[in-house]
């Protein structure tokens, strides 16, 4: 069964440059969720999304980053313009929905704001 | 609001010896409990959850974690540490009763093997 699909797996651009990070959640799975992964902060969610319909975007950093899922099995999460402090590991993570489920995480996009 | 503390950022054992990663939670409500294994350059991959069912859980790669409410503990631990244990560990948790909810997650233990 292929897993959570995301690309580009790495990703080197200029500041102030749009990126766009792309997901493709497991089939059958309603939940879809998006992390960023950094040393210093850790892993942190970012935004999450049930039956497509975004839920908690408490954790998106500033209004430069959106995430949007057109459809069930697309999800994209969009920085612009870019700045270096966004440089970090982005994974995104689908699940059934229902308490206690697992979440499967994608290989993540290795990002880097120069 | 929820928290996970893992405490040791690294930790180092034999191969042969008894691995013990700790974790401690907070959580207003009954939590759901995870932990996560992730290799470098590797999204992370589920070792074994806790939803209130049983409070020893066994997990894939021998692996287990006991839930003790009174201590709000979920430590990992294995038997015998093999070499292709090395990699990062990460508690989570995640307390929405009812549907799916985001993770929280701990700040992670490296395991380090010695042969």
């Amino acid at each position: 069964d292929a897993g959570v699909i995301q690309s580009p797996r790495h990703e080197v651009t200029e500041m102030g440059q749009e990126v766009t990070l792309r997901c493709k959640p497991i089939s059958g799975h309603n939940s879809l969720f998006w992390y960023r992964q950094t040393m210093m902060r850790g892993l942190e969610l970012l935004i999450y999304f049930n039956n497509n319909v975004p839920i908690d975007d408490s954790g998106m950093p500033e209004d430069r980053f959106s995430a949007k899922m057109p459809n069930a099995s697309f999800s994209t999460l969009k920085i612009q313009p870019s700045e270096p402090r966004d440089s970090a590991v982005y994974f995104c993570a689908s699940s059934l929905w229902q308490g206690g489920q697992p979440q499967h995480f994608g290989d993540g996009t290795r990002l880097s704001i120069l | 609001a929820q928290s996970v503390t893992q405490l040791g950022s690294h930790v180092s054992v034999s191969e042969g010896a008894l691995v013990l990663l700790r974790c401690n939670y907070s959580s207003s409500v009954p939590p759901y409990l995870f932990w996560y294994v992730q290799y470098p350059n590797q999204g992370l991959q589920l070792l074994l959850k806790y939803t209130s069912a049983a409070t020893l859980v066994k997990g894939i790669n021998g692996f287990e974690a006991e839930f003790k409410k009174s201590e709000t503990s979920f430590h990992l631990t294995k038997p015998s540490a093999h070499m292709s244990d090395a990699a990062e560990y990460f508690c989570a948790v995640s307390d929405q009763v009812g549907g799916a909810d985001g993770l929280t997650f701990g700040k992670g233990t490296h395991l380090i093997i010695q042969p």
